[in-house]
């Protein structure tokens, strides 16, 4: 099964509202990161929050990081139509390394004009 | 940030060719690249991976003969997927890691569309 699994699938907002989006996993892990794609695109990182790290921020971008619960929030304040993309999370497991990260199925962000 | 170039962005074929997909780092040494498959609205499914001068790792369930994959240097890596067939098609994305940051990001190609007919 899926080590990252984000909800909601699928979200629409109107634009200058704020969008959040969950990431739950299953194992214990070094980091968690976020990516995002457009469609048609590769990805993108965005950001990397470390297992000691609970809180992250990076201009609009705000994660956070539960490690008790397995889980992790993505918060794009003040969204803009071109934020409009998939943003999918991967984990990467305990000695994992890059080559061990595993990727969510993703949620598809719609910002309405 | 790093940058991966891969080529090309879409490629049509008629069932039983062969189409090769190039990954390039251009500003940084690829020991190690990542290859993927995406379906529509799907997440990314590894299917390999690459390391510089040795044979790549496959997946479970994926065919090494079908799915060739050379990685003669360090900044090229290339997928070939031999004797193409409709249920090919997919969006085939590469990705690897840059030392300069502790290898912990990864920085993906543009992705490859292919279509077979």
């Amino acid at each position: 099964s899926q080590q990252g699994e984000e909800d909601p699938q699928a979200l629409s907002i109107q634009e200058g509202e704020n969008a959040t989006m969950n990431c739950s996993y299953k194992t214990s892990i070094n980091n968690l990161q976020w990516y995002r794609q457009n469609s048609g695109r590769g990805l993108v990182h965005l950001i990397l929050i470390r297992s000691n790290e609970r809180e992250k921020h990076s201009g609009r971008l705000r994660v956070t990081l539960d490690t008790s619960k397995k889980s992790s929030s993505l918060l794009i304040t003040a969204s803009r139509a071109a934020d409009t993309a998939s943003y999918f999370c991967a984990t990467d497991a305990l000695g994992g390394g890059a080559d061990g990260l595993t990727f969510g199925k993703g949620t598809h962000l719609i910002i309405q004009p | 940030g790093a940058v991966v170039s891969q080529h090309p962005s879409r490629v049509i074929c008629k069932s039983g060719t062969s189409v090769k997909i190039e990954c390039r780092s251009l500003d940084f040494q690829a020991t190690t690249m990542f290859w993927y498959r995406q379906f529509p609205k799907q997440s990314l499914m590894l299917m390999a991976t690459s390391n510089e001068g040795s044979k790549a790792t496959y997946e479970q369930g994926v065919e090494k003969d079908k799915f060739l994959i050379n990685h003669a240097s360090l900044t090229l890596s290339t997928l070939t997927v031999t004797s193409a067939h409709p249920e090919d098609s997919s969006f085939y994305i590469c990705s690897a890691p840059d030392a300069r940051t502790t290898n912990e990001k990864l920085f993906f190609g543009s992705g490859t569309q292919l279509s077979v007919l």
